[in-house]
């Protein structure tokens, strides 16, 4: 079964600044999908930035972007210049590539952010 | 407009009571999902529907019973309500089941047990 940590339960950052939040997965899959979701105190879920395991180069999203590292099983989110908006909960989740029941998120237990002014 | 709306929002009943989810989604998206987020914020799947078909059905206790009446709507329904069933519900949508299709959560459904 796939596993998903992240080891930092709490992080802080001051606006304008750089965070990086870790993840790190365990699979025997070769091809895989990554995410980051975010959870603001509003409750919504919502897509940050996915990753496809085939693919090297890392997804960048504005202000967001991923360290993917396959053969550490790492995938860290970067969130530069950051806004008071991205305090939220976030979660890193992993999905099998193929296969109907395969076709689930598999969740960390998420990183809270506090965006400081 | 509500992409994936879920109703009600804040659901308080007693013990042993038996409630329903409705969820329903306006997106075109043939799956449908169901997960369960724990006091300590863990997102945990439950059920997933693809066109009304049961593909995911993660060692969920047998009070709980998904209902599909169309590819826009999954209903949860949960018998003989447990102190331990207090969560937040989400449900979620995406077009097929591959990895690379987004899903799309609701708002939550947050459920209290007395």
């Amino acid at each position: 079964a796939q596993t998903v940590t992240q080891s930092q339960p709490e992080m802080s950052v001051q606006e304008a600044e750089t965070v990086t939040l870790s993840c790190t997965y365990d699979t025997s899959e070769s091809n895989y999908y990554l995410f980051w979701y975010k959870q603001p105190p509003s409750r919504q879920m919502i897509l940050v930035i996915r990753q496809e395991a085939y693919k090297q180069q890392n997804a960048t999203e504005n202000r967001f972007s991923v360290n993917f590292q396959k053969a550490a099983k790492s995938f860290s989110l970067k969130i530069s210049d950051s806004q008071l908006g991205d305090t939220a909960m976030y979660f890193c989740a992993f999905m099998r590539w193929s296969g109907g029941s395969n076709y689930k998120l598999t969740f960390g237990k998420g990183t809270l952010l506090t965006v400081n002014p | 407009d509500t992409a994936v709306s879920q109703t009600p929002k804040y659901l308080v009943t007693q013990m042993g009571n038996d409630k329903s989810i409705k969820c329903e989604q306006n997106l075109g998206h043939d799956t449908m999902y169901w997960y369960k987020q724990d006091s300590k914020k863990f997102l945990k799947i439950m059920f997933s529907y693809n066109n009304k078909e049961l593909i995911i059905n993660e060692t969920v206790p047998n009070r709980f019973s998904p209902k599909s009446p169309d590819k826009a709507h999954l209903n949860l329904h949960i018998n003989s309500l447990e102190l331990g069933d207090s969560a937040v519900y989400f449900c979620a949508s995406s077009r097929g089941l591959a990895g690379f299709n987004e899903q799309f959560f609701g708002p939550g459904t947050r459920l209290t047990v007395l």
